[in-house]
């Protein structure tokens, strides 16, 4: 089976650094993505991890530990416009189509002034 | 990025009618596309997978004659909803993905609403 967790909602204040992490139990494991998604809109992509490491992209980290089955998302300098539901997914290519992307429930993240 | 536009945005239907959404990759081939579902403050429930010129492989618990899939193009997916009732309102997002790209590239989704 595939199990995803993230936490539910997060709340932070603008201008800091916030962590969001995930944690993933799959029978296989090809790559990790994180989504922003505001509500009522389409996801938009974020990042993606295949090797343990950090990338980096702007504002926003992505880390990944296979060996733990764990990532998290680094959003840094915050900003009000950040506040929106972030998607942690994981490519199993075992659970049918190898393209197929099996979503956490998100992490609500709320931005205060 | 790629895009993938999702037609329409917002419907409001009857019960027992049927409603049809279109999926199209606008700048690039998809040769395969999903289907999601997802509720208020939810995440994202696949529904089905489509590859181009087959019939598409439907998630458990997801009836495949009440949400018909037809992927006919590269280019364009459809989903019907048939014999809508109101719990089948959601939002309904489509994504693409190219033969050799790791990404998929997400629709702008549909509100569908049934009274």
């Amino acid at each position: 089976g595939q199990n995803i967790d993230q936490p539910t909602e997060m709340t932070a204040t603008e201008g800091a650094i916030v962590q969001i992490n995930c944690t993933y139990q799959t029978s296989g494991f090809n790559g990790l993505f994180w989504y922003q998604q505001h509500a009522g809109e389409a996801p938009t992509f974020l990042s993606y991890n295949v090797l343990d490491g950090l990338e980096e992209k702007g504002r926003f980290s992505s880390f990944l530990s296979r060996s733990k089955g764990y990532s998290y998302l680094l959003l840094k300098e915050l900003q009000m416009k950040d506040s929106a539901s972030y998607l942690c997914a994981v490519r199993d290519p075992s659970s049918g189509s190898a393209r197929q992307l099996t979503f956490g429930s998100g992490t609500q993240l709320t931005v205060l002034p | 990025g790629a895009v993938v536009s999702q037609h329409p945005s917002r419907v409001i239907c009857k019960s027992g009618t049927s409603v049809k959404i279109e999926c199209r990759s606008l700048d690039f081939q998809a040769t395969t596309m999903f289907w999601y579902r997802q509720f208020p403050k939810k995440s994202l429930m696949l529904m089905a997978t489509s590859n181009e010129g087959s019939k598409a492989t439907y998630e458990q618990g997801v009836e495949k004659d009440k949400f018909l899939i037809n992927h006919a193009s590269l280019t364009l997916s459809t989903l019907t909803v048939t014999s809508a009732h109101p719990e089948d309102s959601s939002f309904y997002i489509c994504s693409a993905r190219g033969r050799e790209s790791y990404e998929q590239y997400f629709g702008p989704g549909t509100r569908l609403t049934v009274t």
